[in-house]
């Protein structure tokens, strides 16, 4: 199964500040169809994922364009430009182009 | 879309639960489903998958135990969980493939004597 690393675990973040998280996957994530199928997900507390970002790169509707996701292959990032008050929660990079699906340990961002 | 999960609650080790997640606002028969869950404080563990052609794939942990099943006149996915153990304790979510864009609000199963 493709194993998603997820660093760091915990982000500690002033309200403005910009962070970004890494997720390195051991196998290329790149579909045999050109597409690589690498998402970023947003659990706060108490509720279900939301999907912040799909293949790689493109924004989910609604999701404030302070979030962007880049990376190909192995190695991705998601940036926030700014943090705010209602980002803060666990974020999970998720892969869908090696079956079965797997999920990086996530990473929890929280006020400094 | 709509995606309504129920059919949890609190089993014994050894016992089974069946699962439901109504689907709602889109063509069901359409897209493959997924589920997921979550023990308590931990993360996102992926459990099994169904195709819209019925197809199935499963987590290791689970395969031989979970079975995931769809009723497309029904518009509902199921999870068909016997001999439980204290590690399938979690909040279980359905999800729409594609994208992961689309999650119920999950049902918790507790395995407990």
């Amino acid at each position: 199964d493709v194993v998603l690393t997820q660093t760091p675990p915990t982000l500690s973040a002033t309200i403005g500040q910009s962070v970004s998280i890494s997720c390195r996957s051991s196998q290329s994530l790149l579909h045999s169809n050109g597409n690589t199928y690498l998402n970023w997900l947003l659990q706060r507390p108490g509720q279900p994922p939301q999907l912040l970002i799909y293949l790689v790169s493109r924004l989910e509707s609604g999701v404030p364009n302070r979030f962007s996701g880049s990376g190909s292959g192995t190695d991705f990032t998601l940036k926030i430009s700014g943090v705010e008050a209602e980002d803060l929660g666990v974020y999970y990079c998720v892969q869908s182009t090696h079956a079965p699906n797997t999920f990086g340990a996530g990473t929890k961002l929280e006020l400094k | 879309v709509q995606l309504v999960e129920s059919g949890g609650g609190l089993v014994q080790p050894g016992k089974s639960l069946k699962l439901s997640c109504s689907a709602s606002g889109f063509t069901f028969s359409s897209y493959g489903m997924h589920w997921i869950r979550q023990a308590p404080g931990k993360g996102l563990d992926w459990v099994a998958y169904i195709s819209s052609s019925s197809g199935t794939v499963y987590a290791d942990a689970v395969k031989g135990r979970f079975t995931i099943s769809r009723d497309n006149a029904k518009n509902t996915l199921y999870l068909q969980l016997n001999s439980l153990k204290s590690e399938d304790t979690a909040i279980y979510y359905c999800a729409r493939s594609g994208t992961y864009g689309y999650w119920g609000q999950g049902v918790m199963v507790t395995v407990s004597s």
